[in-house]
């Protein structure tokens, strides 16, 4: 399985900053998703990260609140912008194969105040 | 549209109990997988188990199984002699051809009590 490095592993943030998460995969992994996961609750998918062109967002998501990037097959990074305290949640990173699980970074863990 | 039901919110057992973890799913697509995650306090989520929708043989791995019937359409998980290390929170997905991503269930969150 793919090592899934993700940065920060956790922060603080003010109401109204934005944040960059990246990921970072040790080999080139064809799929790259980025979930939350809400204090308490399950994993919803926000977007996939497309090698080369603009992420596909899930309804609820939109590009202006989440931008995110994937310059190659083994970074991304997902930006959470003009953060509001309803932000704070784990952000996951995840990649995988068409037919396959997936796997997931250690998440990172955003608090906003 | 695919759905996952996990209809326990928590489960507690004590130390060397049997506990069975259930799964419902939805989908209408004939090939599809299904997975289920651990996730412990530490947040990780941890591999489990991949099946997909041919394969209706029932797996053990130690003290984990995984009953599949696609009849009712359920893939439940049983730990067989808990530990107090199996406490986490278990979440059971499906992965369908109109999707790429996985859609998760809510969820069951396993306290194990020594």
């Amino acid at each position: 399985s793919a090592v899934i490095s993700q940065k920060p592993s956790r922060d603080i943030c003010q109401r109204g900053t934005s944040l960059t998460i990246q990921c970072q995969v040790d080999s080139q992994v064809t799929m790259m998703f980025w979930y939350r996961q809400q204090p308490g609750q399950s994993l919803t998918l926000i977007a996939t990260a497309n090698q080369g062109s603009e992420a596909t967002y899930e309804s609820g998501f939109v590009i202006d609140k989440f931008p995110i990037s994937r310059p190659n097959l083994t970074f991304s990074t997902l930006t959470v912008s003009n953060m509001s305290p309803e932000d704070s949640s784990i952000y996951l990173c995840s990649v995988g194969e068409n037919t396959g699980e997936l796997f997931f970074g250690e998440g990172s863990r955003l608090t906003v105040l | 549209a695919q759905k996952v039901t996990q209809a326990q919110t928590e489960i507690s057992v004590v130390e060397k109990e049997d506990v069975t973890l259930d799964c419902v799913y939805e989908t209408r697509d004939t090939t599809y997988y299904l997975f289920w995650y651990k996730q412990p306090p530490s947040g990780e989520l941890v591999f489990l188990i991949r099946r997909n929708s041919f394969d209706e043989q029932n797996e053990i791995s130690g003290r984990y199984s995984w009953n599949f019937q696609k009849s009712t359409s359920s893939f439940n998980f049983t730990i067989t002699a808990s530990q107090v290390v199996d406490s986490a929170v278990y979440f059971c997905a499906l992965k369908d051809t109109g999707r790429r991503a996985l859609t998760f269930g809510s969820g069951t969150r396993l306290q194990v009590q020594p």
